[in-house]
C-alpha cells in the first residue's frame, strides 16, 4: 500500500523540549510539505521540500527546522524557540511542485505544557 | 483581504439534497484548484481538483470554476450523512509554488 506515514499520533512534550515528527512516504514523490493547522487558522505551511537535500521556509518557519536526507523521509523538528508548538501537523507530498496535487499523512497531534 | 475565503458554516442540508460549498481567491493569477474533505480530527483528503474553466464531475461531486469572477464551488448531489466534514478549498498561483488553504466550511447533512 502507497501512502504517508507519520508517527507519533499523539505526542506530549514539556516546554523547553525540542521535538521531532516523523513523515515517511513511499509513493516516489519529489515534494514533501509540512503544515500546521490551528482551530479556525486552516492549514498553514511551515517547509517545503522539493528534492533530497533541499528545502524552503514557508510562511510560518519561525521555530521549525527540517532536513531531506532521503527522499523517502522529510522530519520536522519543533524546537523550544517556537513560542506556540501546541497544534495539528501534517505532511503531505506531491509528484512535483509542478504537479501540486498534494496528498497527506494522518497527522501528529502535538501537546507542549 | 484574505486569499482564500470560505463561509466557515455550518451548512446544513437534508439527506439526499444537493449542498453546494463556495470559496473565492483573491489571486488573478491563480491556475489550480482543489477541494479537500476533512472530518474531525482526521487529515484532509483530496477529492477534486480543476484547473480549467467550467465544471468537472466525479461521481456524486462536481467541481465549478469560474476564473472570471475568482470563485470555485463544490456540489454534491444526493448528499449522504457521511458527507458530514468540514471542505477546504485550496488555490496554487500561478508562478508561486505554494497552495493556499481557505479554512473551510463544516457541512452538516442531516438524515
Amino acid at each position: 500500500d502507497g501512502g504517508i506515514t507519520q508517527s507519533p499520533k499523539y505526542l506530549f512534550r514539556k516546554e523547553g523540549q525540542n521535538v521531532t515528527l516523523s513523515c515517511e512516504q513511499n509513493l516516489n514523490h519529489d515534494a514533501m510539505y509540512w503544515y500546521r493547522q490551528d482551530p479556525g487558522q486552516g492549514l498553514r505551511l511551515i517547509y517545503y521540500s522539493q528534492i533530497v537535500n533541499d528545502f524552503q521556509k514557508g510562511d510560518i518557519a519561525e521555530g521549525y527546522s527540517v532536513s531531506r536526507e532521503k527522499k523517502e523521509s522529510f522530519p520536522l523538528t519543533v524546537t523550544s524557540a517556537q513560542k506556540n508548538p501546541t497544534a495539528f501537523y501534517l505532511c503531505a507530498s506531491s509528484i512535483g511542485l509542478a504537479v501540486p496535487e498534494q496528498y497527506f499523512g494522518p497527522g501528529t497531534r502535538l501537546t507542549v505544557t | 483581504q484574505k486569499e482564500v475565503e470560505q463561509n466557515s458554516g455550518p451548512l446544513s442540508v437534508p439527506e439526499g439534497a444537493i449542498a453546494s460549498l463556495n470559496c473565492t481567491y483573491s489571486d488573478r493569477g491563480s491556475q489550480s484548484f482543489f477541494w479537500y474533505r476533512q472530518y474531525s480530527g482526521k487529515s484532509p483528503e483530496l477529492i477534486m481538483f480543476i484547473y480549467s474553466n467550467g465544471d468537472k464531475e466525479d461521481g456524486r461531486f462536481t467541481a465549478q470554476l469560474n476564473k472570471a469572477s475568482q470563485y470555485v464551488s463544490l456540489l454534491i448531489r444526493d448528499s449522504q450523512p457521511s458527507d458530514s466534514a468540514t471542505y477546504l478549498c485550496a488555490v496554487k498561483s500561478g508562478g508561486y509554488q505554494k497552495v493556499t488553504f481557505g479554512t473551510g466550511t463544516k457541512l452538516q447533512v442531516i438524515p
